[in-house]
């Protein structure tokens, strides 16, 4: 099993669509969660922490299940720009701030 | 603030030659990363500084894969001899705590 698993889409939605991306991790001593995005050709970016309690950021909704070992973000009224990859980062513990990265989940948001 | 800095950003080499990749961290970052991105897949860590030690090499192919960090500063990243499979992205990330900050990568080819 990989320690962090992501559908690789692509996911094709029209603007104003809503989306959602599900992550699961392996380790269930990790520590911390973030979704990384990442533009074609460009380096990656941290988009959001996330939470147990959840983590709102404008149109965007990220929420951490520990018992499932599961994070999610959704993506409300998309927009063209929001066309990117995706990437679920997990920080596995164990001292160090090591980030294990999932393979990314690809969004195109079409007119 | 200025970001991290990598060069070259593009190489292109023959397999078995050999290729340096140079990192400027952001001013006052300990924490300095070193990332194998291939394409279609998350970045993988390779090597993980604090100041001018090594944390983490555990995913460093220790036989063709060297780095330094002299300093506490800068980093250099290199490959002896280069495989075709060491084609990807080299990110380099640093980061005063959790949340990772990359550079732009240098894109190597290896032919």
């Amino acid at each position: 099993r990989k320690e962090v698993e992501q559908d690789p889409g692509p996911f094709n939605v029209p603007e104003g669509a809503t989306v959602a991306f599900n992550c699961t991790y392996s380790n269930s001593a990790s520590q911390s969660f973030f979704w990384y995005r990442q533009d074609c050709r460009k380096e990656p970016k941290l988009l959001m922490s996330v939470y147990s309690s959840g983590n709102e950021d404008g149109r965007f909704t990220a929420q951490l299940n520990r018992a499932s070992q599961y994070i999610s973000l959704l993506i409300r009224d998309s927009k063209l720009s929001d066309s990117a990859t995706y990437l679920c980062v997990v920080n596995m513990g164990g001292g160090g701030n090591k980030l294990t990265f999932g393979t990314g989940t690809q969004l195109k948001v079409e007119l | 603030e200025a970001g991290v800095a990598q060069s070259p950003r593009y190489k292109i080499i023959e397999k078995r030659q050999s290729v340096a990749f140079w990192c400027n961290p952001i001013s006052g970052h300990a924490t300095l990363y070193w990332y194998q991105q291939i394409l279609g897949q998350g970045p993988k860590l390779l090597i993980q500084f604090q100041n001018n030690g090594v944390v983490d090499d555990s995913q460093l192919p220790k036989d063709r894969f060297s780095a330094e960090r002299l300093k506490g500063v800068d980093s250099t990243l290199k490959i002896q001899p280069a495989k075709l499979e060491d084609s990807a992205v080299y990110l380099c990330a640093s980061s005063p705590g959790e949340t990772q900050y990359f550079g732009p990568g240098t894109r190597l080819l290896v032919l």
